[in-house]
């Protein structure tokens, strides 16, 4: 079991460039999640999904898309880089939102 | 939506030392309330979590207690070790969402906690 896989781990954005981070898990979960993590702001939801073809915006969903059109993989696009959008990115898995979160190795990004 | 405060943002105590960390939330939907553990450059991992059905939850030096009515929640932990320091996160679910809007996850700011040899 790999669990839940990010790609990449480090990455370096133009202003307006766009990109997708890739997040996979292996063990079957309907829940995935996309977090930012910015210092003293703790881990803030950008867009969830709750199975393949269902997705909900968090409460920072503004610049990012995301789709599900599989179990394993729940991609999130960034449309036009901000350097706003500088952050450590995590995706996480789990059975539901009522059990524990998985999370991946994380993806940081930096936008000049 | 869900809003979930922590407190403190810091926490220095002395090797064997007890530390506790408070949350509050504001939707009485929610009955789900994990805690993460966050070691630098690492990922969050679970370290314990409490359902609404049970009022206090121990796990070794780690314990959980719950105030539905207050809608609060705090982590102690005992004889604490340096491998404690690291940020914690507190977080709250509702287990059922209702209407058109599914249950999510909402995070505390993080609690870092260091505990001095």
């Amino acid at each position: 079991n790999a669990g839940v896989t990010q790609t990449p781990k480090f990455q370096v954005l133009k202003t307006g460039q766009s990109m997708t981070l890739q997040c996979a898990q292996d063990m079957n979960h309907e829940y995935m999640s996309w977090y930012r993590q910015d210092p003293g702001m703790g881990l803030r939801l950008i867009h969830y999904s709750v199975g393949a073809g269902i997705t909900d915006q968090g409460e920072v969903p503004n610049g990012y898309n995301v789709s599900r059109s599989t179990t394993e993989d729940f991609p999130l696009r960034l449309l036009s880089a901000a350097p706003s959008q500088t952050s450590v990115y995590f995706c996480a898995s789990s059975v539901s939102s009522y059990n524990e979160q998985f999370f991946g190795p994380g993806t940081r990004l930096t936008v000049l | 939506g869900e809003n979930v405060e922590q407190h403190p943002s810091t926490l220095s105590v002395q090797e064997g030392d007890s530390a506790v960390i408070k949350c509050t939330y504001s939707d009485s939907a929610s009955n789900y309330f994990p805690w993460y553990k966050q070691e630098l450059g690492k990922r969050p991992q679970l370290i314990i979590d409490i359902r609404s059905n049970v009022g206090e939850k121990k796990d070794q030096r780690i314990a959980v207690t719950l105030n539905k009515t207050a809608k609060h929640f705090s982590l102690h932990i005992t004889e604490t070790q340096p491998e404690d320091s690291a940020v914690y996160f507190c977080a709250a679910s509702p287990r059922w969402a209702g209407g058109t809007s599914y249950g999510k996850l909402t995070f505390g700011q993080g609690t870092i906690l260091t505990v001095h040899p």
